[in-house]
């Protein structure tokens, strides 16, 4: 199936910076979705995207969804403690079919 | 956001029983369900896609008689896992779909098949 590659693979970094991570396609995509997911739980939406340049905040969150339509990327800013997990990102073109991209480990330290 | 309810959160059953996982979607319908599975450290992978009221789509690799899948109304799908065995142990994980084509996932279930 369709590949997403999602980087970085895992970012450690210290309270209070800012963080950025992408997510690259193969294949146009009509809608990019980003998650975060804690151990043992299923992943939470952040943001949804379904316009090729639109850019989306969530509080301290930013995710733009790429002109190519075959990319997008998630900010953070300043970084807290409660922010670190595993982000993903999904794709989806037509129909209800989404991929996902392998993960970005997010680790803060105090 | 959608809310969603998986249960159960943790399951732990011998070699040879079946395990059922339920997903209700308690604030809106979902036509379509999806079904992931996820190992440690992994990505999700997409084991079927199921639509209210008709048959599961499963990806390949993924045995339909093993992993019985029931989209009975449009607030309820079950996940059976027939037969389990040790290499079944994973964690799953519903996500139905909701009217905006946004995926909201369950909390997920963890299986452990001793």
């Amino acid at each position: 199936g369709q590949q997403l590659n999602q980087s970085p693979q895992s970012m450690f970094i210290q309270e209070g910076e800012d963080v950025s991570m992408n997510c690259t396609s193969s294949s146009i995509f009509n809608t990019w979705l980003w998650y975060k997911q804690d151990p043992g739980e299923g992943p939470v939406l952040l943001i949804a995207l379904y316009k090729a340049g639109e850019l989306t905040s969530n509080g301290r969150l930013t995710a733009q969804f790429g002109i190519t339509r075959k990319d997008s990327f998630l900010n953070i800013s300043a970084s807290i403690p409660s922010d670190v997990g595993i982000y993903f990102c999904a794709g989806r073109f037509t129909g209800n079919q989404f991929y996902f991209g392998t993960g970005t480990s997010l680790t803060v330290i105090p | 956001g959608a809310v969603v309810s998986q249960h159960p959160s943790w399951v732990i059953c011998k070699s040879g029983t079946s395990v059922k996982i339920e997903c209700r979607s308690l604030d809106f319908q979902a036509t379509t369900m999806f079904w992931y599975r996820q190992f440690p450290k992994q990505s999700l992978m997409l084991m079927a896609t199921s639509n209210e009221g008709s048959k599961a789509t499963y990806e390949q690799g993924v045995e339909k008689d093993k992993f019985l899948i029931n989209h009975a109304s449009l607030t309820l799908s079950t996940l059976t896992v027939t037969s389990a065995h040790p290499e079944d142990s994973s964690f799953y994980i519903c996500a139905p779909l909701q009217t905006k084509n946004i995926q909201y996932f369950g909390a997920g279930t963890r299986l452990s098949v001793l």
